[in-house]
């Protein structure tokens, strides 16, 4: 079934540790993005690419970190985490953002960091 | 900064009337305007779009209205049901690669 999938669903992670969270789509969508969920503050985008090889910055992307090596992965990275990570993060994809398209969401990562 | 504002972030109605959420968006350049629904749990999902050239789009109880010159958007729901409560999310391509979202409603519908 095509569609965009994350990994770990869920997962509790010490402070100062290094963590990937993963994500991939096979619609072949050009533009990927991540967002972390926190209560009260809607969606707040981390990271975005607009196609392989390419990634830019969104509103809070301070202690992360992302690739694009090909049009299907996005992972986003944690360097070294902190209690204020804590969050359900989403990644998603739209075929072209350019042009202003549905964006697929994954299920989400729920990251408690202790 | 680029940024989308939302209201209200919680709405409560009686089932049966009708529900408006309400955004504004910063940037000039913004041409795309998708509203998403959230349920409890799940993962945000589309519900209506709009894209700048058109002022108002329908498809049965749900309606969306742009106002381009005023930079708002705004979410009709009608004849509202148990199943519409959830969180609901207006979000802006501005004029870049990347989606900004508001900060969310909560609509609770009242049986």
């Amino acid at each position: 079934i095509a569609g965009i999938t994350q990994a770990p669903t869920s997962q509790i992670l010490a402070a100062g540790r290094r963590m990937t969270l993963r994500c991939t789509q096979d619609m072949r969508h050009n533009a990927m993005y991540w967002y972390r969920q926190d209560l009260g503050l809607g969606l707040r985008l981390i990271h975005y690419s607009n196609t392989a090889g390419t990634t830019g910055k969104g509103e809070v992307p301070d202690g992360y970190s992302v690739s694009r090596a090909n049009t299907d992965d996005f992972p986003l990275t944690l360097a070294s985490a902190v209690p204020s990570q804590t969050s359900v993060y989403f990644c998603a994809s739209s075929p072209d953002a350019g042009i202003g398209t549905e964006a697929f969401f994954g299920q989400g990562t729920r990251l408690t960091v202790v | 900064g680029e940024n989308v504002e939302q209201h209200p972030s919680t709405l409560s109605v009686q089932e049966g009337d009708s529900a408006v959420i309400k955004c504004t968006y910063s940037d000039s350049a913004s041409n795309y305007f998708p509203w998403y629904k959230q349920e409890l749990g799940k993962r945000p999902q589309l519900i209506i779009d709009i894209r700048s050239n058109v002022g108002e789009k329908k498809d049965q109880r749900i309606a969306v209205t742009l106002n381009k010159t005023a930079k708002h958007f705004s979410l009709h729901i009608t004849e509202t049901q148990p199943e519409d409560s959830a969180v609901y999310f207006c979000a802006a391509n501005l004029g870049t690669y990347k989606y900004i979202f508001g900060t969310g409603t909560r609509l609770k519908v009242l049986a």
